[in-house]
């Protein structure tokens, strides 16, 4: 099983500030299976990026993913106010399919 | 327009059954691998099990595995999961789930609402 760890676990930013979210893989991953998740309070989670690095249908580009191997990075330029929310990154390339624990980005 | 809703959950005792459905529209659904994602109140989220486009392949967390079962009906659009020997650890919302493509392995892009399920004496 793939553990996904993501730092920090809350992170307190401004609107107008870019948020920098890690995940690390508890081995070396393929990009194409690493994605990234949005979910705000009572919603259902929307993805952001897969692929690492690919932006999902009608996400904004002041969101970017990067990364390889073990390291992976979810970038938020220009913190919009609706960007606050809780996101996961998820290894989908085997089973168990396993996410992060989250990161928490609040005002 | 991909759409998933979910249904059945509910207040449960321990030990008791329950069963979820998902139904789906808007996009071939014989073609796609459908999973199950669950989240406990206030936690995380927690991958459950996968189906795939025919229903012969199933995955399922070791946490759930023997007691959970999920199955589809191709010819109604629908999926199922069946939630046997309930736990209090089971409490989540529950949901279904579409990848972007018709992968098995593939990103998480399509995700109803979710159904909560409680267990408790």
């Amino acid at each position: 099983e793939i553990v996904l760890t993501q730092s920090p676990g809350t992170l307190s930013l401004s609107p107008g500030e870019r948020a920098t979210l890690s995940c690390r893989a508890s081995q070396s991953v393929y990009t194409t299976y690493l994605a990234w998740y949005q979910q705000k309070h009572g919603q259902a989670p929307r993805l952001l990026i897969y692929g690492a690095s690919t932006r999902a249908t009608g996400i904004p580009d002041r969101f970017s993913g990067t990364g390889s191997g073990t390291n992976f990075t979810l970038t938020i330029n220009r913190l919009e106010p609706e960007d606050f929310a809780v996101y996961y990154c998820q290894h989908f390339g085997t089973s168990p399919w396993t996410f992060g624990q989250g990161t928490k980005v609040e005002n | 327009q991909v759409h998933l809703v979910e249904s059945g959950g509910g207040v449960v005792q321990p030990g008791t059954s329950l069963t979820l459905s998902c139904a789906a529209s808007g996009f071939t659904f014989s073609t796609h691998a459908l999973h199950w994602v669950r989240q406990a109140p206030g936690r995380g989220l927690e991958w459950v099990t996968a189906i795939s486009h025919d229903g012969t392949k199933q995955h399922y967390v070791d946490s759930v595995r023997g007691r959970f079962t999920t199955s589809r009906d191709n010819s109604k659009n629908t999926l199922e999961l069946q939630l046997n020997s309930l736990r209090p650890e089971d409490t989540a919302v529950y949901y279904c789930v579409r990848g972007v493509d018709t992968a098995w392995f593939s990103a998480f892009g399509f995700w109803g609402q979710g159904t909560a399920v409680t267990v408790s004496s």
